[in-house]
């Protein structure tokens, strides 16, 4: 079975800041990997996702995840963060040839102006 | 991507009854599934809502705690039955799409049992 460890429960940052948080998987197949973003009240939306290819991946505002295998890592980036960046983000994992999504216990976000 | 709706978005319901919350989304997708995310915490599986059969239940939940249907390809309901407040949580539904790997969520039910 896969497992996701999100390694930091709460982030605080300095808006304009650099924000790093961290991902681990455990899987002994091939998998895919996911960042979901919460903000407060809200739905999940999806981030970004590798699933082949070129190991670093980018989402339209900014952010940014590498997928490390020998490391099983997939750690979520961002140089300067906004205020609107205040939120909850998931790690997720799903293996290549399921659909069964496996989640992180969540890091939450608290951008300080 | 794919717009999902739930209803209700919200409920305040007595321990012992039961709730169905729906979920229809705006195209046709192959995979539909429901998740639990208990107050501050991550998401769960609850299980896979299969079209046309019984719905694939992940270890800990069970058909008579949480019967799913699935009629067609674009819509699914969850009843949590005989709630306890051990239930107050947001239900959300997910779908995937033919060809894609990625689930996409919808706003979510938040439940409070009392």
């Amino acid at each position: 079975a896969q497992s996701v460890t999100q390694l930091d429960s709460q982030v605080p940052v300095f808006e304009e800041a650099p924000v790093e948080l961290r991902c681990n998987y455990s899987s002994s197949v091939s998998v895919y990997l996911f960042w979901y973003v919460q903000y407060p009240n809200q739905g999940l939306q999806l981030l970004l996702k590798y699933l082949s290819g070129s190991t670093l991946v980018e989402s339209i505002n900014g952010f940014e995840a590498e997928f490390n295998k020998s490391q099983t890592s997939f750690h979520l980036r961002k140089p300067s963060v906004h205020i609107s960046d205040t939120a909850e983000y998931f790690c997720a994992v799903k293996k290549a040839a399921g659909n069964k999504l496996t989640f992180g216990g969540g890091t939450r976000v608290l951008v300080k102006p | 991507s794919a717009v999902i709706s739930q209803k209700p978005s919200r409920d305040i319901c007595q321990r012992g009854t039961s709730l169905t919350i729906q979920c229809q989304v705006d195209s046709q997708v192959t995979m539909m599934f429901w998740y639990r995310q208990q107050p501050g915490q991550s998401l769960t599986l609850i299980a896979t809502a299969n079209q046309g059969s019984e719905a694939t239940y992940e270890s800990g939940f069970v058909i008579d705690k949480f019967p799913i249907s699935r009629p067609n390809l674009t819509f699914s309901t969850l009843t949590v039955s005989n709630m306890s407040p051990e239930d107050s949580s947001i239900y959300l539904c997910s779908v995937e799409k033919v060809g894609s790997y990625e689930q996409y969520f919808g706003p979510g039910t938040r439940l409070t049992v009392t």
